[in-house]
């Protein structure tokens, strides 16, 4: 079944250090996504990408870095810099812009 | 700026009571309204896309129709396992990303 893979289901962060989340997708899909969720603030864009080797910033980007090295891979990185990292994450993609999105079914991180 | 209003924010039924709920846009140039249903610990799953006033969707007991300024996703004769919270999204010509709501909770008692 095609599908977005997202690892791990749930996650620890010690001060300081930078954690990483993964996010494989089968679907073909050219378009990626981030987001965080955060109780009664619905779903906020991190980082977004199009294609391959190629992705941009969304609202709430800062202390949040990715990459796009396969298209069927959109690891997500959270560094020490980000101060509020607790939080739902979700991976999404789609086959264009503005199409259906299709999500992962999280990585839930908490500060130790 | 695109904006997206989901109201209310919670809602609770009795099986069998049927209700509706309500996503308001403002968009420059509607690229597609999109619903989803959200269960709690997963990632939202996609139900439906609109693209232009009058358009109207089904499954099973969900319907969604679609305005110029608003969508409805009305629920008939609901059942415990409706339970979710229910997310919508409208993309738009002036944005690459569709602009999501806050969702609205819904609870359906047996």
């Amino acid at each position: 079944d095609g599908g977005i893979t997202q690892s791990p289901k749930y996650l620890f962060r010690k001060e300081g250090q930078n954690v990483t989340l993964s996010c494989e997708q089968n679907l073909n899909h050219d378009a990626m996504y981030w987001y965080r969720q955060d109780p009664g603030q619905g779903l906020r864009l991190i980082y977004y990408s199009q294609i391959v080797n190629d992705f941009q910033k969304g609202d709430i980007a800062e202390g949040y870095s990715v990459s796009r090295e396969k298209k069927e891979s959109f690891p997500l990185t959270v560094t020490s810099a980000q101060k509020n990292p607790t939080a739902f994450y979700l991976c999404a993609s789609s086959s264009g812009f503005n199409q259906p999105q299709h999500f992962g079914d999280g990585t839930r991180l908490s500060i130790l | 700026e695109d904006q997206v209003t989901q109201s209310p924010e919670a809602l609770r039924l009795q099986e069998g009571e049927s209700s509706s709920l309500n996503c308001s846009y403002t968009v420059s140039g509607l690229r597609g309204l999109f619903w989803y249903r959200q269960d709690p610990g997963k990632g939202p799953e996609f139900l439906f896309t609109l693209y232009s006033a009058g358009e109207e969707k089904e499954k099973e007991r969900l319907k969604a129709t679609l305005t110029k300024k608003e969508s409805f996703l009305h629920i008939t004769a609901p059942k415990p396992e409706d339970s979710a919270t229910y997310l919508c999204a409208a993309g738009s010509g002036g944005s690459y990303i569709p602009t999501f709501g806050r969702g609205t909770s819904l609870i359906v008692h047996p």
